[in-house]
């Protein structure tokens, strides 16, 4: 089964650029998405289809897919950003939406 | 404005049955391919199943196979979830989701989430 993979922490300085990336065999020929989601809140959408932003995400907020892995840049990360950041992408052989482990950013 | 709002949570005993319900409302319900997710407590975002704008199709994740089925009522503007044969794996907060794409037939992203129901499994 398709599977992607996502370091289980990350941290950062305010200000600083974080990056969070998510590793598929062949991920850079599906769309990915990502997602954060604070304690007790639901997750929302943050980069869909590789690199678009959903309207009200700052522009801070990036992303990119390539080969076998997909990234999510925060640009000027700020204390607000501190999350858990899942990756997700749709695997047409299985028909089943796939989920990353899930990233906890940090904000040091 | 756009909204999902699922009910039907609370503690059920494994081997149980349980439906649960997701309300939508600020858009056209009938055009949005509709999704579940699953939370355990302190765990990650694991989909369920996903059945298609029409109703037409509908996908289901290994572990709920055979014990979970999705529906909807667009005349309502509902979705729905059945789970039968519950088992202690399947505590968990519950999630309705929007797929991003209008007449979707290929599930891509979720744009609009619900605030989730919890379920809990057990003797």
């Amino acid at each position: 089964s398709y599977e992607l993979t996502q370091p289980p922490s990350v941290s950062e300085s305010p200000g600083q650029t974080a990056r969070i990336t998510c590793f598929g065999d062949k991920l850079g020929d599906k769309y990915a998405s990502w997602y954060h989601q604070k304690p007790g809140q639901s997750p929302v959408l943050v980069i869909y289809q590789n690199t678009k932003r959903p309207s009200g995400i700052p522009e801070r907020f990036s992303g990119s897919n390539s080969g076998n892995t997909a990234t999510l840049t925060i640009s000027g990360v700020q204390g607000m950003d501190e999350a858990d950041y899942y990756c997700q992408a749709w695997d047409s052989s299985s028909a089943h939406v796939i989920f990353g482990g899930g990233t906890k950013l940090t904000v040091l | 404005q756009v909204q999902l709002v699922e009910s039907g949570g609370g503690v059920v005993q494994p081997g149980r049955s349980l439906r649960l319900s997701c309300a939508a409302s600020g858009f056209t319900f009938n055009s949005y391919t509709m999704h579940w997710f699953r939370q355990p407590p302190g765990k990650g975002l694991e989909w369920v199943a996903v059945i298609l704008y029409d109703g037409s199709n509908k996908y289901y994740a290994d572990s709920v196979k055979g014990r979970f089925t999705i529906s909807r009522d667009n005349s309502k503007n509902m979705l729905y979830v059945q789970m039968n044969s519950l088992r202690a794996e399947d505590t968990a907060v519950y999630y309705c989701a929007r797929d991003r794409g209008i007449f979707g037939v290929v599930p891509e992203c979720f744009d609009i989430w619900g605030q989730g129901t919890m379920v809990t499994v057990s003797s």
